[in-house]
């Protein structure tokens, strides 16, 4: 089992440009979560998805969208990247609310310049 | 003030010296999280805490739910546990809140 993988790896973007991060997930989790990572703070939930067909956004939401395709897959969407959205992402699934640990993806380091 | 603070933010021992990291929170949860995130990037979960205390081979994690403290130990240390250590909370809504992070250096 892969467990939770995303793609890219790395990416580097001008300013304005789109694109969108993949995740997927085959530990058949209901929970997905969307995180950025900055240096010297804590990780900051940008969306999440408690379960398929459902997302909300989370702390720091703009200049972001969201997709559940499915109970496996949840993608991320940068419209217009911006230099502020340099940063490392991070997904990660948990089973539901009472089964706490969560399970993160590689990451994915963004640069925009 | 943020809700998780963890001190320190980095520490640097020598090999075998025995490790604390600390949190704090300032929220009511209901479950505290431990998690280390390698220099290579990834982030593996280590404990989920909402009383006493548990351990997994030389980390030791204990919560003290009246002061609103975490403490995550390790014994015997060694450079493989070099990483960053994560604390992060369960708030009422479910959602976690996370800690900035302990950056361990143990040098041989």
């Amino acid at each position: 089992n892969a467990g939770v993988t995303q793609t890219p790896k790395f990416q580097v973007l001008k300013t304005g440009q789109s694109m969108t991060l993949q995740c997927a997930q085959d530990m058949n989790h209901n929970s997905m979560y969307w995180y950025r990572q900055d240096p010297g703070m804590g990780l900051r939930l940008i969306y999440y998805s408690a379960s398929e067909g459902t997302t909300d956004k989370g702390e720091v939401p703009n200049g972001y969208n969201v997709s559940r395709l499915n109970k496996r897959e949840f993608s991320l969407r940068l419209e217009s990247a911006a230099p502020s959205q340099t940063s490392v992402y991070f997904c990660a699934t948990h089973l539901g609310f009472l089964r706490d640990e969560q399970f993160f993806g590689p990451g994915t380091r963004l640069t925009v310049l | 003030k943020n809700e998780v603070e963890q001190s320190p933010q980095n520490l640097t021992a020598q090999e075998g010296e025995f490790i604390t990291i600390n949190c704090s929170y300032s929220v009511g949860i209901s479950a505290l999280h431990w998690l280390q995130q390698h220099p290579g990037g990834g982030i593996v979960s280590l404990f989920m805490l909402s009383s006493g205390k548990k351990k997994h081979g030389r980390l030791i994690a204990t919560i003290n739910i009246q002061e609103k403290h975490s403490s995550l130990h390790i014994t015997a240390s060694h450079p493989r546990d070099s990483a960053v250590y994560i604390c992060a909370v369960r708030g009422s809504n479910y959602q976690l809140i996370w800690g900035a992070g302990t950056k361990l250096i143990i040098k041989p």
